[in-house]
């Protein structure tokens, strides 16, 4: 049973306008989450996180946000560049497991 | 420079050879993962390591073994390599308490 979800598998947009990735989760006990970008042929990095006590946090063009009750969260990058072009992780940690439940990813394309 | 490293990047390699994969980290972390990734597939985490003699398997079932004799050094070796375990392997280390995990830049292996 899959814990996180990123049910968009793709998305394409135009530089300037602003990108959403979506992010679903379904175990209640997840208390932090963060997003991961991924280029081809690399390992993740580390992009940006939000807490379960926030419902916003923000860090230059992106921003996440959070909503618990529908256990949601967003990755919110505006402007989009042409370098934002990867694949993005949202990934989930539950309290006091200090192991990450990854995501499938959402490729996101930006073109001019 | 702190960071972390996984040799080799790509390995192609033939039916029943026996296969390290490599990863070091510089950053005195306590905790290791390593996770496998197929295309368009989430990161599951294989193995784990909480420090020096602990070892767990995590949540996704793998033939690989690991060890952990000294902090810095997380190998994962495949006794038999088969084509079932083309794929790319992640190796992360993060510092104790909530936070993002680092990531390698992953081995991508293709059994032949």
């Amino acid at each position: 049973d899959q814990q996180v979800k990123q049910n968009s598998p793709s998305l394409s947009v135009q530089e300037g306008r602003i990108s959403i990735l979506n992010c679903d989760y379904t175990n209640s006990m997840f208390d932090y989450f963060l997003w991961y970008k991924k280029y081809p042929a690399e390992g993740p990095t580390f992009l940006i996180s939000i807490s379960s006590i926030k419902d916003k946090n923000e860090d230059g063009r992106f921003t996440v946000f959070l909503n618990k009750s529908a256990k949601h969260l967003s990755l919110h990058i505006v402007p989009s560049q042409p370098g934002d072009s990867a694949v993005y992780f949202c990934a989930a940690d539950g309290y006091n497991t200090d192991k990450l439940i990854f995501g499938t990813g959402t490729r996101l394309q930006v073109f001019p | 420079e702190a960071d972390i490293y996984q040799t080799p990047r790509y390995l192609v390699i033939g039916t029943g050879k026996k296969i390290t994969l490599e990863c070091s980290q510089t950053m005195g972390h306590d905790k290791m993962y390593w996770y496998q990734q197929d295309p368009g597939m989430e990161l599951h985490l294989i193995h784990y390591s909480y420090g020096v003699n602990s070892t767990e398997k995590g949540d996704l079932s793998s033939e690989s073994t690991v060890s952990r004799i000294r902090t810095e050094h997380f190998p994962l070796t495949l006794e038999s390599a088969r084509p079932s375990h083309t794929s790319q392997y992640l190796c992360a280390s993060s510092a104790s308490g909530i936070g993002g995990y680092t990531f390698g830049s992953g081995t991508r292996l293709t059994v032949v």
